[in-house]
């Protein structure tokens, strides 16, 4: 079984500040994770992903995201954030041979 | 250019109706899905198709019915619609399941039952 927390429905950070995007995971093996954000009314767009490597990953858009094995989490980063970034964002997680499961998302407010 | 194009882009319809909503990708990928979204933003997997081969079926009733005439294609069919079947459908595809490379969404597709 594989299941994913995003433990905050909706993060507000004031534009500029460094932005956290928090996200645990559970599963019986060696994960795959992704991040992934969605803007009003349209479909999800890839940011980044961990299979294997170096546990910082670099993303899309100025994100990145750091790989915690020990703590089974991989929250997403970005040093500044704009207001362009305020979007529900998702965290999802994948065994070889499954579909992605997602987390309920987190909606970013950034603030002017 | 579109890499996953669903259509429609919404759809109403009443309760006991049948729909389609059809799905297309121009990547090459081998895998497509569909996927849920419900009205709390909650994404759930239905359906993968692996090269035309259904290969993961998620707890859906079986009034959803997934149909792959290509790897590029893959259209879902809904009998008898139930005003719980309200959600935004999405299609994606991606490379390799085996891989697990990242997917490609389609817009979604709006769907409100009345």
């Amino acid at each position: 079984a594989q299941s994913v927390a995003q433990p905050e429905d909706q993060v507000n950070v004031a534009e500029g500040n460094p932005l956290t995007v928090k996200c645990t995971y559970s599963v019986s093996g060696n994960p795959y994770l992704f991040w992934y954000v969605q803007y009003p009314n349209r479909g999800l767009q890839f940011l980044l992903k961990y299979i294997t490597g170096d546990n910082l990953v670099k993303g899309s858009y100025g994100f990145e995201a750091e790989f915690n094995k020990s703590q089974t989490s991989f929250h997403l980063k970005k040093p500044s954030a704009l207001v362009s970034d305020s979007a529900l964002y998702f965290c999802a997680v994948s065994l070889p041979r499954r579909a992605l499961t997602f987390g309920s998302g987190t909606r970013l407010q950034v603030q002017p | 250019d579109t890499a996953v194009s669903q259509t429609p882009k919404y759809l109403v319809t009443q309760m006991g109706n049948d729909k389609s909503i059809k799905c297309e990708q121009n990547l090459g990928h081998d895998t497509m899905y569909w996927y849920k979204q419900d009205s709390k933003k909650f994404l759930k997997i239905m359906f993968s198709y692996n090269n035309k081969e259904l290969i993961i079926n998620e707890t859906v009733p079986n009034r959803f019915s997934p149909k792959s005439p290509d790897k590029a294609h893959l259209n879902l069919h809904i009998n008898s619609l139930e005003l719980g079947d309200s959600a935004v459908y999405f299609c994606a595809s991606s490379q390799e399941l085996l891989k697990n490379t990242e997917a490609f969404f389609g817009q979604g597709t709006r769907l409100t039952v009345v």
